[in-house]
């Protein structure tokens, strides 16, 4: 059982669509990250929030827009995709932000195919 | 420039040998050393960690090696069982970076 949770699990969307996938942790943990991860890659880093407050982007095209509501929350909106956006999107979360030695916990991800 | 490599895209071993898995990394600012276990359709989950400081950390079947000098990582899973058959990826990272992936390594363990 993984202890953050992604909704939903599969999205299939067109390119004029706007959707948005969600990440949810109650582990008290001060850092959420977005990666995105293609079929037999590593997963790719795209955004990190620190204590609720973007701190890294990873040069990701703006028709992704991370949100963090709150410390357990963690949004990523979604418009006008591109086919080569179509991948597996994971949220992580860590107790402390990035370089304490702490591992990442990863949610089972959102399957998205763009249409 | 790949940073953390994995050279063995996939391994096969018997169930009840020993799996060991090896990861190179080029950056000796790393200091902190993950590997990830991941099966089709969910999430990596996170197995055993070390850091720069130590050798050699234990957790159950898994042990992973640090050997600092020669820039490498290694995991070993003793007595593989079937169930361990997944993908595994090393990560590393320094202060104040995000992690560093490796390409993964496809474990099968044959019954």
């Amino acid at each position: 059982d993984t202890e953050v949770t992604q909704t939903p699990k599969h999205l299939v969307m067109g390119m004029t669509n706007k959707k948005s996938l969600k990440c949810e942790q109650h582990m008290g943990h001060r850092a959420m990250y977005w990666y995105k991860q293609k079929a037999k890659k590593p997963p790719e880093l795209m955004f990190v929030y620190s204590y609720e407050k973007l701190s890294i982007n990873e040069s990701v095209p703006s028709r992704f827009s991370p949100e963090c509501p709150n410390s357990s929350l963690l949004n990523l909106h979604l418009h006008a995709l591109q086919p080569e956006d179509s991948a597996l999107y994971l949220c992580a979360s860590s107790q402390d932000p990035l370089g304490n030695n702490q591992p990442q916990h990863f949610g089972d991800g959102t399957r998205l195919s763009i249409l | 420039d790949q940073q953390v490599k994995q050279n063995s895209p996939s391994l096969s071993v018997q169930e009840g040998r020993i799996s060991i898995l090896n990861c190179d990394y080029t950056n000796s600012m790393f200091d902190y050393f993950l590997w990830y276990k991941k099966y089709p359709a969910e999430g990596p989950t996170f197995l055993i960690s070390i850091s720069s400081i130590k050798d050699k950390n234990e957790d159950g079947r898994f042990t992973v090696f640090l050997n600092k000098s020669a820039k490498h990582l290694s995991l070993h899973i003793v007595p593989s069982q079937p169930g361990d058959s997944a993908v595994y990826f090393c990560a590393a990272s320094q202060p104040g970076q995000n992690f560093v992936f490796g390409p993964g390594t496809r474990l099968s363990v044959l019954p």
